[in-house]
């Protein structure tokens, strides 16, 4: 089946520095990605829809600055959190499309990054 | 604004025990999904409920569908401990291509 990979699963660092996250589709061509952010005990908040190509569509009140997206091949999205603060701590998690797959598998997701700024 | 709201958000019940949890949605989609998602794990996908009536079972668990009432329910028949988890349906509304929308989650504990 589909597999998306996302690298690294953890990361702590201290606050000001800049964390980049690596979203690979392996087995299939995603033209489409999604980035994810899940604060504790809560949903899935969707940040922005990356295409490949062209720029990212950030849902509202998401800072395109802060949260740059890169989708400049067909597997492979990144997210990088700019100066990066406490309160960016969170579980991010990607997804993509497969553009050949069936709608009963809209998105396939990673495994999740834990954002730990200190 | 599109609402997908979740009830309940925390249920505690004990094995063998039977409980639906419903996920209800605020705008037209002919398609809604429902993940499970473990404690600090990303999310296995449940079931696929792609037209008004559709049924889904697997196990223990029964997932149905009713697009004119924008409800879903997620029913467990005699719960056991390893379906402890957090649940989630999500949304995917008409003419937004693969976009999902989630809900708010619900929290299954099962106590033995």
């Amino acid at each position: 089946g589909a597999v998306v990979s996302q690298h690294p699963s953890w990361v702590i660092c201290k606050s000001g520095t800049s964390v980049k996250i690596e979203c690979r589709s392996l087995d299939f061509q995603a033209t489409t990605m999604f980035w994810y952010r899940q604060f504790p005990k809560q949903s899935l908040m969707l940040m922005a829809t990356s295409n490949e190509g062209s720029k990212a569509t950030y849902e509202q009140g998401v800072e395109k600055d802060k949260f740059l997206i890169n989708h400049a091949s067909l597997t492979l999205s990144t997210l990088t959190v700019t100066s990066a603060h406490p309160e960016d701590s969170s579980f991010y998690i990607c997804s993509a499309r497969d553009p050949k797959g069936s709608s009963n598998q809209p998105q396939h997701f990673g495994d999740g990054t834990r954002l730990s700024i200190l | 604004e599109l609402k997908v709201e979740q009830n309940p958000l925390f249920l505690s019940m004990q094995e063998g025990k039977n409980y639906t949890i419903y996920c209800n949605y605020s705008t037209t989609s002919d398609r809604l999904y429902w993940y499970r998602q473990d404690p600090g794990k990303s999310l296995e996908s449940l079931f696929v409920l792609l037209s008004n009536g559709a049924v889904k079972q697997e196990g223990r668990l029964m997932a149905s569908l009713d697009t004119k009432a924008r409800l879903s329910t997620l029913h467990i028949t005699a719960a056991v401990h390893d379906l402890s988890a957090t649940y989630f349906c999500a949304v995917n509304p008409t003419g937004t291509a693969s976009k999902l929308t989630f809900g708010t989650g619900t929290r299954l504990q099962v106590t033995l």
